[in-house]
């Protein structure tokens, strides 16, 4: 079993659709949790952490489940700049991230 | 944020040669960074951790004399892939660490032919 899953997508979405990502972890130690978005042949960027208690960033709403080892990131009024890949990272330990290979999101017109 | 710079960009070298990637924090000292490879399609995979002045700490599975980090100054860490094969053919990014996060450089991308 990987360390991180996500579904790999693509989700095609028109803009101003809501779009809401999984990711599943089996480390019950893990102590942080990230959303990073990466852009085609690019860095990763961190979007936001996430939280127990979950956190919102303008259009964008992220939640842990710590028992079911479930995270989730939820984008209202998809934009075109969305369109990239969103990596689900999870720390077991201090300073070691394990990336989920990412779920591809496209916004149309 | 927190600035971090890799040399080169892109890369093509002939099977057998050794291949140098920078890694800078510009604007920050960072004891520890970071290596990883992604692969087309997949994850990011942590290769090893790099110390100023320090051996580097290598994930099981990647070949620490195939792989050669130096860490010899808090702004700088290199990593040298040592004769080169095409499944060595790759995206190469490092970050550095600043509490509470990691930064990550544009990455490398390494194609051996």
């Amino acid at each position: 079993r990987k360390e991180v899953e996500q579904d790999p997508g693509p989700f095609n979405v028109p803009e101003g659709a809501t779009v809401a990502f999984n990711c599943t972890y089996s480390n019950s130690a893990s102590q942080s949790f990230f959303w990073y978005r990466q852009d085609c042949r690019k860095e990763p960027k961190l979007l936001m952490s996430v939280y127990s208690s979950g956190n919102e960033d303008g259009r964008f709403t992220a939640q842990l489940n710590r028992a079911s080892q479930y995270i989730s990131l939820l984008i209202r009024d998809s934009k075109l700049s969305d369109s990239a890949t969103y990596l689900c990272v999870v720390t077991p330990f201090p300073d070691k991230l394990i990336f989920g290979t990412g779920t591809r999101l496209q916004v149309f017109p | 944020g927190a600035v971090v710079s890799q040399h080169p960009s892109w890369v093509i070298c002939k099977s057998g040669t050794s291949v140098k990637i920078e890694c800078r924090s510009l604007d920050f000292q960072a004891t520890t960074m970071f290596w990883y490879r992604q692969f087309p399609k997949q994850s990011l995979m942590l290769m090893a951790t790099s110390n100023e002045g320090s051996k580097a700490t290598y994930e099981q599975g990647v070949e620490k004399d195939k792989f050669l980090i130096n860490h010899a100054s808090l702004t700088l860490s290199t990593l040298t892939v040592t004769s080169a094969h095409p499944e060595d053919s790759s995206f190469y990014i490092c970050s550095a660490r600043t509490t509470p996060e990691q930064y990550f450089g544009p990455g490398t991308r390494l194609t051996v032919t």
